[in-house]
């Protein structure tokens, strides 16, 4: 089945202590992207990676790192994690290509306290 | 940049009956998409329709359709027959035909949508 996965689903961790959340998609496509969703602001882009080795800063990428060694994979890492980073975080994939649909992963719900 | 705005952060229908969710955007381009995705209590994001700014005709889905009204930069959502399962969230997107690798969505701020039984 094609689908975008991440973990964990669920998370709540204490100011400071870093923590990785992975992403991993198997429909061999080029491009992933990072969402964070916050009640009243909509989704924003924190960062995207068009390929391998080739990673760019999307509207919110304070606080954030990826990395993009592999095709399938894109972890989002947050090195010193603050409370105002608690929200809900989705993954994306598509192929490259604007009339390509994006695949969402089932989000990952944040907390930190 | 591009903004997308939905004016009805809630919106309540009767089952069967229809209902229109609002979006506007603003962008000085000329070709682009737009999205309506649905997020139900599971947090998935499905998308339910899909329309490409260089096509008139504006897009269906079954009991999704929507207006689409490029001079005015309008894009709504109509649901026909609504049923209690259509209770989500729905988000408008916008994502540029000029995006050089970065296929951004541009999301709205929602609008909850309630199904009266």
């Amino acid at each position: 089945e094609a689908q975008v996965t991440q973990n964990p689903r669920y998370l709540i961790t204490v100011t400071g202590k870093k923590l990785t959340v992975t992403c991993s998609q198997n429909m061999n496509h080029e491009y992933m992207s990072w969402y964070r969703q916050d009640p009243g602001l909509g989704l924003r882009q924190i960062y995207y990676s068009m390929n391998v080795e080739v990673t760019d800063k999307g509207d919110v990428p304070e606080g954030y790192k990826v990395s993009r060694k592999e095709k399938r994979n894109f972890p989002l890492i947050l090195e010193s994690p603050s409370p105002n980073q608690t929200s809900l975080y989705f993954c994306a994939s598509s192929f490259t290509g604007t009339s390509y649909e994006q695949y969402f992963g089932p989000g990952t719900r944040l907390t930190v306290t | 940049a591009q903004t997308v705005t939905q004016s009805q952060p809630e919106m309540s229908v009767q089952e069967a009956e229809t209902v229109t969710l609002s979006c506007t955007y603003d962008t000085s381009e000329s070709d682009y998409y737009l999205f309506w995705y649905k997020q139900p209590p599971s947090r998935q994001m499905i998308l339910v329709i899909r329309q490409e700014a260089y096509k008139q005709q504006n897009a269906t889905e079954n009991r999704f359709s929507v207006n689409f009204q490029k001079a005015a930069k309008s894009f709504s959502l109509k649901i026909s027959d609504s049923q209690l399962g259509d209770a989500a969230m729905y988000f408008c997107a916008y994502r540029s035909a000029f995006g050089f690798g970065n296929e951004k969505l541009t999301f709205g701020t929602g609008t909850r949508l309630t199904i009266i039984p």
